[in-house]
């Protein structure tokens, strides 16, 4: 168990409608990132927020967006879904520093149908 | 900018057999390294990582990666694996100025056969 929560597990939803993926990450990490697995673009990373502000950003549409709550959590919200959007997003935390080690959740496995 | 590149998409041994699987990097600044491993319909685990100094290092269930700068390589090696290491495997670089994200190379799935 790395520490870090996802909800919800699993969630099939159709074309053109919007989701919300919740992320805890371990205690005391203040850093949260967003990755997105699938099997023709493999792991990328989405977003990374850092005590509430966004810190870096990587291939992420603009139809998705991403905010970090003062109690750490974060919510990534997926609109105007498209089939291609299928894939396990996974969020991951770590403390603040280079060379920490990220430690990722169980996955968010969207199917858009 | 940075990139991984894992030269084998899929790598077959024999249980108890040695192994390696590959990794490249390009970056042009200092880095760190890191190769996680995920078992089907689990998130990734770390199973080691390369800051800085000896360039040999150990990580968890005997794996063990070697950085060489000249060659911009970090190969993952395990001297004998059991039908339990079936996973993919994903090299990792990252830099601390980038706000400490990771960028993945494509992933190597290591299939143990009996």
């Amino acid at each position: 168990d790395s520490g870090v929560t996802q909800t919800p597990k699993h969630l099939i939803t159709a074309t053109g409608q919007r989701v919300t993926l919740r992320c805890s990450p371990r205690s005391g990490d203040l850093s949260v990132y967003w990755y997105q697995q699938s099997l023709d673009q493999g792991l990328q990373f989405l977003i990374q927020y850092y005590n509430g502000e966004e810190r870096a950003k990587g291939n992420i549409l603009e139809r998705f967006s991403a905010q970090q709550f003062p109690d750490l959590h974060s919510e990534l919200n997926l609109s105007s879904l498209e089939l291609g959007d299928s894939a396990l997003y996974f969020c991951a935390s770590s403390a603040q520093g280079g060379g920490n080690t990220i430690y990722f959740g169980e996955g968010s496995w969207l199917t858009v149908v | 900018a940075q990139s991984v590149t894992q030269l084998d998409s899929q790598v077959p041994v024999f249980e108890e057999a040695p192994v390696e699987l590959r990794c490249n990097y390009s970056s042009s600044v200092s880095v760190y390294l890191f190769w996680y491993v995920q078992y089907p319909n689990q998130g990734l685990q770390l199973l080691l990582k390369y800051l800085s100094g000896s360039t040999l290092v150990k990580g968890i269930n005997g794996f063990e990666a070697e950085f060489n700068k000249s060659q911009t390589s970090f190969h993952l090696r395990k001297p004998s694996v059991h039908i339990s290491d079936t996973a993919e495997y994903f090299c990792a670089v990252g830099r601390g100025n980038a706000g400490n994200m990771l960028t993945f190379g494509g992933g190597t799935r290591l299939m143990v056969k009996p």
